[in-house]
């Protein structure tokens, strides 16, 4: 069974803290992608991936930073969180540039007081 | 620009018929995707439409229409778990758009 899994569903975090958020996927893909989801603006793409150590802003990529430095593995860092990012944050993968089927992960819900 | 639509909200009743619209104004486009997603869990994967018509996959169907910028997803014989969110998305090359979502509500 294909698998995208992300490291915490829920996280509460203080404001000026830093925060890591994991995904790991087991499906050989090469596209990974962050996105955060919000009521009534759907979802959002943060940051994607083609490739190890290949990173590509996506339309509101301001206050996070990536990183990939495994295939399998795609991290989202809010280098100091703030209140505006309290957000469902899922991440995605897919195997081809340009065709595919996305492959979610469970999301990780996370509060910034 | 970039723009998917699609309604914010629709209701219906059990054994029903419900069409739920979405168009889309993209720069590069490769196919259209739906996306269920029940409240509090992932998205996941209904239909992909590449070319035009419609695609049918048990209760649910899929249209398209590459030249309107169009596309549509039919639920027959509605049931109850059919309440959730679903998510149309333009597959744009390089990643997928999203629009907001259409919550559907699925009455007794």
């Amino acid at each position: 069974d294909v698998k995208v899994t992300q490291s915490s569903r829920y996280l509460v975090k203080r404001t000026g803290e830093k925060v890591f958020l994991e995904c790991v996927q087991d499906m050989d893909h090469e596209n990974m992608f962050w996105y955060r989801q919000d009521p009534g603006l759907g979802l959002r793409l943060i940051y994607f991936s083609y490739d190890v150590k290949m990173k590509e802003k996506g339309d509101i990529p301001e206050g996070y930073s990536v990183s990939r430095e495994k295939k399998e593995r795609f991290s989202l860092i809010l280098e100091s969180a703030s209140t505006n990012q309290t957000s469902m944050y899922l991440c995605a993968s897919r195997h081809a540039r340009d065709t595919g089927e996305l492959f979610f992960g469970e999301g990780s819900r996370l509060t910034v007081l | 620009g970039q723009n998917i639509d699609q309604p914010t909200e629709m209701t219906a009743t059990e054994g029903a018929i419900v069409q739920i619209n979405c168009t889309y104004q993209t720069s590069g486009f490769n196919g259209l995707f739906w996306y269920q997603q029940h409240a509090g869990e992932a998205p996941t994967f209904l239909s992909y439409n590449v070319l035009d018509g419609l695609e049918e996959k048990g209760r649910f169907s899929s249209f398209l229409s590459r030249s309107k910028g169009y596309s549509y997803l039919l639920l027959k014989e509605l049931q109850m778990k059919d309440s959730a969110s679903y998510l149309c998305a333009a597959d744009n090359t390089d990643k997928l758009i999203f629009g907001t979502g259409t919550k559907l509500q699925v009455f007794p």
